[in-house]
């Protein structure tokens, strides 16, 4: 089945823990990004890769790192995380981020910093 | 300003209503518009997307878009319950591929 997965689902840590979420897709994209989706605000692109190895900011991109080894997978790196970045956060997956691809999205990971 | 605005509703309508949403935006490059559902604890999934000014029908979906009033709209016929969901406008400029979404608009269709 084509998908993408994130994990984990949910997440509490404390502030200043690294953390890291995982994301794969299985259908041979090139293009895949993160999201994060607050109440109020829609969804903000935290980052994007084209390709492997290449990564670049989205609209949020402070607090976050990411990167791209694989083309399968893409993982969300907080180095130090805070409570505003209590969020849901989408991976998505497109064929090669053309403005008529559709983008697919994982089942999200609900993320609290206390 | 954000560059997309939906309202948030919540909106709730009986089964077998008409349901009208939509979205207004700023960003005259938008060209590609696109409508996603997103059921609780899941993530989006595209329904509809249509390219510049005009109208795409679907089953009982239905996406307008007025490029001239810079407004984008989505009917949904003899709503049903599995409806229920979070509807989000999003779009897509080609000067850089960007996709900007609305904040999206929760919808009950209640039995």
């Amino acid at each position: 089945e084509a998908q993408v997965t994130q994990n984990p689902r949910y997440l509490i840590t404390v502030t200043g823990k690294k953390l890291t979420v995982t994301c794969s897709q299985n259908m041979n994209h090139e293009y895949m990004s993160w999201y994060r989706q607050d109440p109020g605000l829609g969804l903000r692109q935290i980052y994007y890769s084209m390709n492997v190895e290449v990564t670049d900011k989205g609209d949020v991109p402070e607090g976050y790192k990411v990167s791209r080894k694989e083309k399968r997978n893409f993982p969300l790196i907080l180095e130090s995380p805070s409570p505003n970045q209590t969020s849901l956060y989408f991976c998505a997956s497109s064929l090669s981020g053309g403005a008529t691809d559709t983008q697919y999205f994982g089942p999200g990971t609900r993320l609290t910093v206390l | 300003q954000k560059e997309v605005e939906q309202d948030p509703g919540p909106l709730s309508v009986p089964e077998g209503a008409i349901v009208s949403l939509n979205c207004t935006y700023s960003n005259s490059a938008f060209q590609y518009f696109m409508w996603y559902r997103q059921y609780s604890r899941k993530g989006p999934e595209l329904l509809m997307y249509t390219y510049s000014s005009g109208n795409k029908e679907d089953g009982r979906f239905t996406a307008q878009v007025d490029k001239s009033s810079k407004y984008i709209s989505l009917f949904i016929r003899d709503s049903q319950p599995s409806d229920s969901a979070t509807y989000l406008c999003a779009m897509v400029s080609l000067t850089d591929y960007k996709l900007s979404f609305g904040a999206g608009t929760t919808v009950t269709v209640r039995a």
